[in-house]
């Protein structure tokens, strides 16, 4: 089956405007996960969608949202941009989310970079 | 909050070494993920463990999980340069209904050919 995809691939912005990514599950799964990966923090998490629910957050700012659609795709927002923003932002599924479907897939990414 | 370690950030080995990276937290650990992430891609599963002293193999990987489950650690037997990448352990933090999973810092691995 088909993996997790997501677009855009690479995007670049300019600081104060906002940018939506979005993420396609693997068929099936119905949770979400949104990561940021910098060279300095590593993978942070960011939130968790199931069944169009936010369940879980990291300690972002508010600038950072998200949602999740019926079909379970997620899209992730970032308003008003600053250049710490510039990061490899990652998406991954699971069938539920819960102890028993714990192997998460990821997606290739969106690089943002932000000047 | 919850965090995890690993130790080293960097290694270089040439092809046929072993390898070796630590994971290390101050508190017990629910459960350990170890991810790989080849340069420019992004992490791959590789596996859970969940049980006190548990060790699996994966081909020439061999993952372990400490006595105390406050550490874990992967090594690769005779590297190859398909081994080049970073190395993440993780903690899927156990909520009542869903799972947040806090990742180490990750050890790159580069493999002289």
């Amino acid at each position: 089956k088909a993996g997790v995809t997501q677009t855009p691939r690479y995007l670049i912005k300019t600081r104060g405007q906002q940018v939506t990514l979005s993420c396609s599950p693997i068929s099936g799964h119905r949770s979400v996960s949104w990561y940021q990966q910098t060279p300095g923090q590593g993978l942070q998490f960011l939130f968790e969608y199931f069944s169009e629910t936010q369940r879980n957050k990291g300690n972002f700012p508010g600038r950072f949202s998200g949602r999740q659609f019926s079909n379970s795709r997620s899209e992730m927002n970032v308003s008003t941009l600053e250049l710490g923003d510039s990061a490899l932002y990652l998406c991954a599924t699971t069938f539920d989310g819960t102890g028993s479907s714990y192997e998460q897939y990821f997606g290739p990414g969106t690089r943002l970079t932000v000047t | 909050g919850q965090q995890v370690m690993q130790i080293p950030q960097y290694q270089h080995v040439q092809e046929g070494e072993d390898f070796t990276t630590y994971c290390n937290s101050s508190t017990t650990l629910s459960n350990i993920q170890w991810y790989k992430q080849r340069p420019g891609g992004h992490p791959v599963f590789l596996i859970q463990l969940v049980k006190s002293g548990e060790v699996k193999k994966q081909k020439r990987l061999t993952f372990q999980f400490g006595e105390a489950k406050k550490n874990s650690s992967l090594h690769i037997t005779a590297t190859q340069t398909t081994d080049v990448g970073t190395y993440f352990c993780a903690e899927r933090i156990l909520q009542t209904s869903y799972d947040k999973v806090i990742f180490g810092p990750g050890t790159s691995l580069s493999v002289i050919p």
